[in-house]
């Protein structure tokens, strides 16, 4: 069975201090790995999609890279804005789409 | 933004009572879901469906029934609402393939069913 397990539950960060969120993963045949943010209330939102080991993505603050077994979010000089919970999930060979239990994080000004 | 409506955003009822949650969409995907999201076990499949009138079972479906007549819509019922169905429900929608293929899924922001 395919496993996401996100780490720590929660960060909490001062403006500007640099972090990395991880998710690490066994899974049978990767087909996507995806990384979402979610804000209170609202839905999860796309953020990136990889898809095998070596690959990087990155987008303003955030970049997202990935191993064999874990991916990582990093945030470089977060801002208040970026608080939110962070989401990983990965489809296996079964097709299944399997979530982990995201990652609260909350950055001072 | 991917074009996902969900309807209502809030509805509070009671025990045995049925519950329709509606999810529309104007990205004419093929595929859309439905999942619950709870504090300790984060987004769980109820159901989806690849197609009109295809539809399959998730991790979570026993208690909701779903149904599809129209590729922009996507329907979930709860024929008679037990409180361990409180919960904030998702609709999400994608492109790509089964219960997850490797295209990203757009979800909704949400039902928030409050049963007593």
């Amino acid at each position: 069975e395919d496993q996401v397990t996100q780490s720590p539950e929660a960060l909490r960060l001062q403006e500007g201090e640099s972090s990395s969120l991880n998710c690490s993963y066994t899974v049978s045949g990767l087909r996507g790995l995806f990384w979402y943010r979610q804000d209170p209330g609202k839905g999860p939102e796309f953020l990136f999609t990889l898809y095998s080991a070596g690959e990087e993505k990155e987008k303003e603050r955030l970049k997202a890279t990935l191993t064999k077994k874990e991916s990582f979010l990093h945030i470089t000089a977060p801002k208040p804005e970026d608080s939110a919970t962070y989401l990983c999930a990965l489809t296996g060979a079964n097709s299944k789409l399997t979530f982990g239990k995201g990652i609260t994080l909350s950055v001072r000004p | 933004d991917a074009g996902i409506t969900q309807s209502p955003r809030h509805k509070v009822t009671e025990t045995g009572t049925p519950v329709t949650l509606r999810c529309h969409q104007t990205e004419n995907h093929r595929y859309m879901y439905w999942y619950r999201q709870d504090p300790g076990h984060g987004l769980r499949l109820i159901h989806y469906s690849y197609g009109v009138k295809d539809t399959d079972k998730g991790e979570v479906s026993d208690g909701y029934s779903v149904s599809r007549s129209k590729t922009e819509d996507f329907l979930l019922t709860l024929e008679s609402a037990t409180s361990s169905q409180t919960s904030v429900y998702f609709c999400a929608i994608s492109a790509g393939g089964g219960t997850g293929g490797n295209q990203p899924q757009h979800f909704g922001d949400g039902t928030r069913l409050s049963i007593l």
